[in-house]
């Protein structure tokens, strides 16, 4: 099956700092999202990003489906960033089932 | 105001009894899902369904069952064959099961704790 890997696998900021969180996945894909789960466990949906650029305030995502992978930029981060991200990918003809990758853990301190 | 719901929040169960969790959505999606999430990893798909009354396996179906009898509602057993139940559980849907994928929500999950 397809393969989805995260790096780095941890992370440790501090406040104000930015980053950049990549995800290589290793077959061709129609749907990608990025989630954040908070420290409860709550899948908090950032992008939904098949191909190209989406920004939402600090954060933006970029998706280049033809080399495989997309990347997560995390600006001026902030405490409440700490967290796990994951992308999830959906293999077409799969009736949506997402593949998740396994995480980079965030934290975010003063 | 519109979402998924998912109870209880936690639930403890003795060995050798099946529980069901409930997920129950407001959104008029017509796929829902059901994963699975052990400590530091990513989800796994239990079981799916695109349509009422009709659903699939997903890569770790086994020891687990479902029914989906109403399009908002895809509630999920944990049968007493699952050899290692415990753990977070999260619901999910999307309104768009076809061709072009839609973007799938999640609910706030279920822990679930067998001892």
């Amino acid at each position: 099956g397809i393969q989805v890997e995260q790096s780095p696998p941890d992370l440790i900021l501090q406040e104000g700092a930015n980053s950049t969180l990549r995800c290589n996945f290793s077959d061709s894909v129609n749907n990608l999202q990025w989630f954040h789960q908070n420290p409860w466990g709550q899948l908090i949906n950032l992008f939904y990003i098949p191909s190209g650029t989406k920004q939402n305030g600090r954060l933006s995502a970029t998706t280049v489906a033809t080399e495989r992978y997309s990347l997560l930029y995390i600006s001026s981060s902030q405490t409440t960033d700490s967290g796990v991200y994951f992308c999830a990918v959906v293999i077409p003809g799969t009736a949506s089932k997402l593949t998740f990758g396994t995480g980079t853990r965030l934290q975010v301190t003063l | 105001d519109g979402g998924i719901t998912q109870s209880p929040k936690y639930l403890f169960r003795k060995e050798g009894q099946n529980v069901t969790l409930s997920c129950e959505q407001n959104l008029n999606h017509d796929a829902m899902y059901w994963y699975r999430q052990d400590p530091g990893q990513g989800l796994r798909l239990i079981y799916y369904s695109q349509i009422v009354n009709d659903f699939q396996k997903g890569d770790i179906a086994e020891g687990y069952s479902v029914s989906r009898e109403k399009k908002e509602s895809f509630p999920l057993t944990v049968t007493s064959a699952q050899k290692n139940p415990t753990a977070f559980y999260l619901c999910a849907s999307t309104d768009q099961p076809g061709p072009v994928p839609s973007e799938q929500y999640f609910g706030p999950g279920t822990r679930l704790t067998v001892t």
